[in-house]
């Protein structure tokens, strides 16, 4: 079993759409949570950032913790277009320590 | 702010021979830089761990003598393959972590290389 489980996809919406991204994790010296996106041919970007369960929004991206169940979420309101682009859900068991990949969803918003 | 960058952004060599691949923080000191490669729709694979001024930690699996890192400053790290062979073609990407940039436990992570070996 993987530490950490992501649905690969791919995923197609239509734009304006509500998409939900998950992840499960099995490691529970896992403290730190977040999300990249990346776009074809590039580096990952910081999306969110959370450590405590709950929710923490900006702008259009909601990420969701909950550690008792051992399960993150993304959810992207309003989605674009521009949104297309691989999601990566990470997590780390502290400061400066290596970061645990999901396999990534490939999401593609149609106009 | 935490701009991370690589140089080349791709090459193609022939086999046998060595491409060296640097990362540069722009803007922070990394404490410490990782170095993952990539398979076409796949997540990244971690290769190695590496700290200013010491020796980098190889995940398992990946040999040390091919994939040189050299961390010789707090804002540049280099991996050098050394005799690239076709099956060394992928996507190279580095990250940067820094204590004091970024919330705790974040990597900034580079544009990628893309090596394609003939």
């Amino acid at each position: 079993q993987k530490e950490v489980e992501q649905d690969p996809g791919p995923l197609s919406v239509p734009e304006g759409a509500i998409v939900s991204l998950n992840c499960t994790y099995s490691n529970s010296a896992f403290q730190y949570f977040m999300w990249y996106r990346q776009y074809s041919r590039k580096g990952p970007e910081l999306l969110m950032y959370t450590y405590s369960s709950g929710n923490k929004e900006d702008g259009r991206f909601t990420a969701q913790v909950d550690k008792s169940s051992k399960y993150i979420s993304l959810f992207i309101r309003d989605s674009q277009p521009s949104d297309s682009a691989t999601y990566l859900c990470a997590m780390s068991a502290g400061s400066a320590r290596q970061l645990t990949f999901g396999s990534g969803t490939q999401l593609t918003v149609l106009p | 702010g935490a701009v991370v960058s690589q140089h080349p952004s791709w090459v193609i060599c022939k086999s046998g021979t060595s491409v060296k691949i640097e990362c540069r923080s722009l803007d922070f000191q990394a404490t410490t830089m990782f170095w993952y490669r990539q398979f076409p729709k796949q997540s990244l694979m971690l290769m190695a761990t590496s700290n200013e001024g010491s020796k980098a930690t190889y995940e398992q699996g990946v040999e040390k003598d091919k994939f040189l890192i050299n961390h010789a400053s707090l804002t540049l790290s280099t991996l050098t393959v050394t005799s690239a062979h076709p099956e060394d073609s992928s996507f190279y990407i580095c990250s940067a972590t820094s204590g004091g940039r970024g919330p705790v436990g974040t990597q900034y992570f580079g544009p990628g290389t893309r090596l394609t070996v003939l």
